[in-house]
């Protein structure tokens, strides 16, 4: 199996702050990487896929970025509604895998 | 636009087996845009896929759950579904069903919206 690793596993943050998370596989996994954030009692929404391209509908101010096996979401201005738990997943092997969350808290 | 709806029973007994359906609205599951996948996540947990099935038949599964799953498609009723057999409190979770996208850099979406199961005598 593909382990994707996740840092941190938890942040506070203000809004307006810059916000990145990392993931790490434990191979190379190209740029099949996926991130979803999810908020409580609900399902994962799919923010970035492919590693670096924008879901249709999803805000502007959050990125995505690397290749191989690092991997950075970024929240450029963190808003109210961004705070959740945000999940990376490599779709590189047939057996898919997700990274431990990282859940970003209001400062 | 594709939704999902996952039904079944919410409580199963230990050492029984899980069935899950997830129905498939707003398209043909048999479009071949899609796998079909099943992800569960404990309380407080994170996300674990537990396998996905294409309207060939063609299944993956997790390694660490294969010898208990199984998931099989009805295109006829535009579902598909999920067996996990000689469940244990470690298998309570919610089950999320997902499409998972058979393009060239897979993803996970859409998503249902989830239903809880309790492995409890």
């Amino acid at each position: 199996d593909i382990q994707m690793t996740q840092s941190p596993s938890s942040l506070s943050a203000s809004v307006g702050d810059r916000v990145t998370i990392t993931c790490r596989a434990s191979q190379s996994i190209s740029s099949y990487l996926n991130w979803y954030q999810q908020k409580p009692g609900k399902a994962p929404k799919l923010l970035i896929y492919a590693a670096s391209s924008l879901q249709s509908g999803v805000p502007s101010r959050f990125s995505g970025s690397g290749s191989g096996t690092d991997f950075t979401l970024t929240i450029s201005s963190l808003q109210p509604e961004d705070f959740a738990t945000f999940y990376c997943q490599q779709s590189y092997s047939s057996a898919l895998t997700f990274g431990g969350g990282t859940k970003v808290e209001i400062k | 636009q594709v939704q999902l709806q996952e039904s079944g029973p919410g409580l199963v007994k230990p050492s029984q087996t899980l069935s899950l359906t997830c129905t498939v609205s707003g398209g043909s599951i048999s479009s071949g845009s899609y796998y079909w996948s099943w992800i569960r996540q404990p309380a407080g947990k994170g996300l674990e896929w537990i396998g996905r099935i294409y309207t060939s038949g063609s299944t993956n599964y997790n390694p660490s759950l294969k010898s208990r799953v199984t998931i099989s498609v009805d295109t006829s009723k535009n579902q598909f579904s999920l067996k996990l057999r000689s469940v244990t409190a470690a298998d309570t979770a919610v089950y999320y069903c997902a499409g998972d996208s058979s393009g060239y850099y897979p993803f996970f979406d859409p998503w249902g919206q989830g239903t809880l199961v309790t492995v409890s005598s």
